[in-house]
């Protein structure tokens, strides 16, 4: 349990589908991540939040859309997927952004298949 | 963006073996993580650290940030079958950094 948790854990989706993966953290902190990731590569960044405001957007294609309801929640909505978007697609959050002294936690992560 | 580079990228062990791996960045690092991820899961911090030098150990697991800030070291003494799975590191300036991770296997 690391206090990040990420629902739902499998998604199987077609390419005309919409659906929405999942985040909430436990653990008071301020900014919350997207990340993307694929076999054998490092992990992507895709989205940052802090204090429910974007702070960050890494270049990531509009059928991925990022909400942020509050600091204890984030959503990333999909639509119209291509295959290669199928990743495993990783939830984290830190205390803060943009400072040292930062650890960043995980969630378990959310499995998306695209058909 | 930056790229840590971590080595070696899998490992083959026997049980009772000690293991060591590194990660190396071109830059100096303010923070340094080391990560466990199992398959299907999401990575789990093992060990957190923040100051040139310092050196932490959480169970069998040692981890040391480097001198030089650009570097961090994880051992893992006496490995046993659990120890399995893809263990990366992650370097903090104002963003963090990922490596590409070390397979490590356990031979019973």
């Amino acid at each position: 349990e690391t206090g990040v948790t990420q629902t739902p854990r499998h998604l199987v989706m077609g390419m005309t589908n919409k659906k929405s993966l999942k985040c909430e953290q436990h653990l008071g902190h301020n900014a919350m991540y997207w990340y993307k990731q694929s076999a054998k590569k490092p992990l992507e960044l895709m989205f940052v939040y802090s204090l429910e405001e974007r702070v960050e957007n890494n270049s990531v294609p509009s059928r991925f859309s990022p909400e942020c309801p509050n600091s204890s929640h984030l959503f990333l909505h999909l639509h119209t997927l291509q295959p290669e978007d199928s990743a495993l697609y990783l939830c984290a959050s830190s205390l803060r952004t943009g400072t040292s002294g930062n650890t960043i936690y995980f969630g378990e992560g959310s499995w998306l298949t695209v058909v | 963006g930056q790229q840590l580079n971590q080595s070696p990228q899998s490992m083959f062990i026997q049980e009772g073996e000690d293991v060591s791996m590194n990660c190396t960045s071109s830059s100096i690092f303010n923070t340094w993580l080391w990560y466990k991820q199992d398959p299907g899961e999401g990575p789990v911090l093992l060990i957190a650290l923040y100051k040139a030098g310092e050196l932490t150990s959480n169970g069998r697991l040692t981890a040391q940030f480097g001198i030089t800030r650009k570097d961090s070291f994880l051992n893992i003494s006496a490995s046993i079958p659990s120890d399995v799975g893809i263990y990366f590191c992650a370097g903090q300036d104002n963003q963090f950094y990922f490596g590409t991770g070390t397979s490590l296997t356990v031979i019973p």
